[in-house]
């Protein structure tokens, strides 16, 4: 069980458009949902949390009109990268956690953006 | 906010033997402490947390200690294998309602068979 996925995987795209993530919990109603950004050989870096029906909170350093975050239903969150640079490119990873999960936190599988 | 530093970022082993990473946090308010372990271009897998009331806690061939006073914790794994080579992250927990993670800067476990 607590299943996360997202899609897709991996994307390509030219400097300038704009990349949407979908992040699903397949098999739990996610009371909240995380973004985050790994760079390469680095951490994870919260980017924002999303609730369900609410506005997204975006950490210290993050742009939120260039990471648009949108948590449409308790199993889908997206995250949009607006106008998309080379700097942009990372893993992003999203999670999850239901009201039973205590504080545990499960990941989606990450989408490699590469923005050329 | 929440700081957590990891040490050593990089650690190698031979096989059989054991690992130890350590982390420290800053926020007292912290009560929970998972550690993951990540595989390159992978999601990170919970491989075991604690909890602020417990100093100890243990599943099969990893371990997770914590001292609460000292604002630290440690990952042991025991009988290393090649396959626990990968990255491992500790992480603690912050935010109002506690439900927001800060990651240490990894480790880089490499087991020598």
């Amino acid at each position: 069980g607590a299943v996360v996925s997202q899609h897709p995987s991996r994307v390509i795209c030219k400097s300038g458009t704009s990349v949407k993530i979908e992040c699903r919990s397949l098999d739990f109603q996610a009371t909240t949902m995380f973004w985050y950004r790994q760079f390469p050989k680095q951490s994870l870096m919260l980017m924002a949390t999303s609730n369900e029906g609410s506005k997204a909170t975006y950490e210290q350093g993050v742009e939120k009109d260039k990471f648009l975050i949108n948590h449409a239903s308790l199993t889908l969150s997206t995250l949009t990268v607006t106008s998309a640079h080379p700097e942009d490119s990372s893993f992003y990873i999203c999670s999850a956690r239901f009201w039973r999960s205590y504080n545990e936190q499960f990941f989606g599988p990450g989408t490699r953006l590469t923005v050329l | 906010g929440e700081n957590v530093e990891q040490h050593p970022s990089t650690l190698s082993v031979q096989e059989g033997d054991s690992a130890v990473i350590k982390c420290t946090y800053s926020d007292s308010a912290s009560n929970y402490f998972p550690w993951y372990k990540q595989e390159l271009g992978k999601r990170p897998q919970l491989i075991i947390d604690i909890r602020s009331n417990v100093g100890e806690k243990k599943d099969q061939r990893i371990a997770v200690t914590l001292n609460k006073t000292a604002k630290h914790f440690s990952l042991h794994i025991t009988e290393t294998q090649p396959e626990d080579s990968a990255v491992y992250f500790c992480a603690a927990n912050r935010g109002e309602y506690g439900n927001k993670l800060v990651f240490g800067a990894g480790t880089i476990l490499r087991v020598k068979s």
